[in-house]
């Protein structure tokens, strides 16, 4: 079945470091590939996806690569805000049907000031 | 304009009682769901419903059920709580596209 493995946390950065959080996967044929955030408090919000081999998905700074050979979509910053400390999903989704989303265990990203 | 709004927000009560969460979307989508994320901030889907019709049920216990009157409500029924009930629950509602709109959760805590 498909599966999401992201890195565990906490990663904890200092203000304008460089974010980088690991999502690789396991799916059948050729799934949709997203970043959902999760702020203190609040829902999932759609940060970012990538529908098919190659695309950048990219929003706030944020940017993912859908790698096929790889089987990765990691997630990056080149300098993150203390705005950003949330929890990160990695998750996908095949394309065929009413699928379920699938999500990674999530990352939660502390910035310091 | 809220997309997708989920009540009550905060949900506190005692083991063997009823409850429910109700959830509605304002977006015209087709298809919504039920998650449940634990303490270490796993989600997990429960239901995924699509035109009022039931698509997806998970191993999910039948204390479990969700209702949906119409194509913009999905409420979710639990009997006789437990313990181990305790989560943030979270509706959500998507397109054909796959992207799914989450609600803001209840915090349901069962004493």
């Amino acid at each position: 079945g498909n599966s999401v493995t992201q890195m565990e946390g906490p990663v904890t950065l200092s203000e304008e470091a460089f974010l980088t959080i690991n999502c690789t996967y396991t799916a059948t044929g050729y799934p949709s590939l997203f970043w959902y955030v999760q702020y203190p408090g609040e829902g999932l919000q759609l940060l970012l996806k990538a529908t098919k081999a190659d695309d950048k998905g990219s929003n706030k700074g944020f940017e993912a690569t859908y790698r096929k050979e790889t089987t990765s979509f990691h997630l990056e910053k080149g300098s993150v805000q203390v705005s950003d400390s949330a929890v990160y999903f990695c998750a996908l989704t095949s394309n065929s049907g009413n699928t379920p989303l699938v999500f990674g265990k999530g990352t939660r990203l502390s910035v310091i000031a | 304009d809220t997309a997708v709004s989920q009540t009550p927000k905060y949900l506190v009560t005692q083991m063997g009682n009823d409850k429910s969460i109700k959830c509605e979307q304002n977006l015209g989508h087709d298809t919504m769901y039920w998650y449940k994320q634990d303490s270490k901030k796993f989600l997990k889907i429960m239901f995924s419903y699509n035109n009022k019709e039931l698509i997806i049920n998970e191993t999910v216990p039948n204390r479990f059920s969700p209702k949906s009157p119409d194509k913009a409500h999905l409420n979710l029924h639990i009997n006789s709580l437990e313990l181990g009930d305790s989560a943030v629950y979270f509706c959500a509602s998507s397109p054909p596209d796959s992207i799914r709109y989450f609600g803001p959760g209840t915090r349901l805590t069962v004493t």
